[in-house]
């Protein structure tokens, strides 16, 4: 069974730029999350989709925004890029929603903002 | 709210050498814990988890982890190293209920010399 991919692998945007990510799940996996992840701020939770609707935020500003489709691959977008955007964005995928369950991790999106 | 602390930045050790790298986390209520291992350019990889039952869990690669309720701690510990454990260590936490999502650790960079 393939793994989570996500594309494209490595972006370079300009500040005030917009940006969209994508994120295919595991096959028959409904849940997809995304992770921002920096050295000085670790990996911090942005959102998870699950059915096509948002389930949970994290603490991020209102540029970030994502969406899910009805094959369960999922998009996240950044208006107005600053230069603390640069980050390796990681998509994860369960099978369901719920804390209990594995989540499986892409290789990430790494987005250099300049 | 939840949060996970791992006291080691960075823990260089020698090849076949133990290792225990530690995590401890805040929760007034019951939790799920896990460890993810992350190699360069790659997602995370769930290396074990506790959800409930025995404290002591084995997970893939020959690691291990014991959950210890009273010191709130979940450390990873692995007998013999080697060098293809290098990489960066993740100790996460959910509330065991519902649907929150993961609270990671700074991370761990385990370092083994040859």
């Amino acid at each position: 069974k393939a793994g989570v991919t996500q594309t494209p692998r490595y972006l370079i945007k300009t500040r005030g730029q917009q940006v969209t990510l994508s994120c295919s799940p595991i096959s028959g996996h409904r849940s997809v999350s995304w992770y921002q992840q920096t050295p000085g701020q670790g990996l911090q939770f942005l959102f998870e989709y699950f059915s096509e609707t948002q389930r949970n935020k994290g603490n991020f500003p209102g540029r970030f925004s994502g969406r899910q489709f009805s094959n369960s691959r999922s998009e996240m977008n950044v208006s107005t890029l600053e230069l603390g955007d640069s980050a390796l964005y990681l998509c994860a995928s369960s099978w369901t929603s719920g804390s209990r369950n594995e989540q499986f991790f892409g290789p990430g999106t790494r987005l250099t903002v300049l | 709210a939840q949060s996970v602390t791992q006291l080691d930045s960075q823990v260089p050790v020698f090849e076949e050498a133990p290792v225990e790298l530690r995590c401890n986390y805040s929760s007034s209520v019951s939790v799920y814990l896990f460890w993810y291992v992350q190699y360069p350019n790659q997602g995370l990889q769930l290396l074990l988890k506790y959800l409930s039952g025995s404290t002591l869990v084995k997970g893939i690669n020959g690691f291990e982890a014991e959950f210890n309720k009273s010191q709130t701690s979940f450390h990873l510990r692995k007998p013999s190293v080697h060098i293809s454990d290098t990489a960066e260590y993740f100790c996460a936490v959910t509330l065991g209920s519902g649907n929150t999502p993961l609270v990671f650790g700074k991370g761990t960079r385990l370092s083994v010399i040859a």
